[in-house]
């Protein structure tokens, strides 16, 4: 089982470079969502989405878009990497309001901006 | 603001011992509050505790919620090597926000043989 899937794993990035976070889960969840995880900060939340076509913010949205055009699939896009965008993100899935907070994470990937 | 703090933020035992890691929250709202373990990359799922009083047992691993206090614990009973990790906290403050998660910062756990 794939589960929720995050692609690239690892990047390096220049400040103001831009690139794109892929996350895509085959287990035909409602709920998508973004954290990024810092040292000392637990994760926090960048964007969330309810089902295809809603997306919402999260608490750390700034610099970061997201859409959600299909119910697998719900790529993060940063727009001008800053070095305080280097962080861990985590992909997460969950079923729907029945299994409230009860999230399925991707492996993560590690940014680091220059 | 809502905030989830947990204590201690890191924690060294021997193979055997009982432990407790504690996580006490403010939030305008509570729906819920979950736990979970991270080892050494995706954090997984443990327990979700939305009651006071009702204790949540998976093997050796038990959780309890205070909604009157504000708190919750994890109780790890003679603990392995294997349950090293860190163990995160966190609280869903509102009824409309499902997945809009509060975590605290996590204990870090480590099991010496």
């Amino acid at each position: 089982n794939a589960g929720v899937t995050q692609t690239p794993k690892f990047q390096v990035l220049k400040t103001g470079q831009s690139m794109t976070l892929q996350c895509a889960q085959d287990m035909n969840h409602e709920y998508m969502s973004w954290y990024r995880q810092d040292p000392g900060m637990g994760l926090r939340l960048i964007h969330y989405s309810v089902g295809a076509g809603i997306t919402d913010q999260g608490e750390v949205p700034n610099g970061y878009n997201v859409s959600r055009s299909t119910t697998e699939d719900f790529p993060l896009r940063l727009l001008s990497a800053a070095p305080s965008q280097t962080s861990v993100y985590f992909c997460a899935s969950s079923p729907g309001q029945a299994y409230p907070g009860e999230l399925f994470f991707g492996e993560g990937s590690r940014l680091t901006v220059l | 603001e809502d905030k989830v703090v947990q204590s201690p933020l890191s924690l060294v035992v021997h193979e055997g011992d009982t432990v407790t890691l504690n996580c006490s929250y403010e939030v305008t709202n509570f729906r819920s509050l979950l736990w979970y373990k991270q080892e050494k990359k995706a954090p997984t799922f443990l327990f979700m505790l939305t009651s006071s009083g009702i204790e949540k047992k998976s093997g050796r691993l038990s959780s309890i919620l205070d909604k009157k206090e504000l708190f919750s614990i994890l109780n790890i009973t003679a603990t392995q090597t294997g349950d090293s990790a860190v163990y995160l906290c966190a609280v869903i403050p509102d009824f409309q926000g499902a997945q809009k998660l509060v975590f605290g910062q996590g204990t870090r756990l480590t099991i010496n043989p």
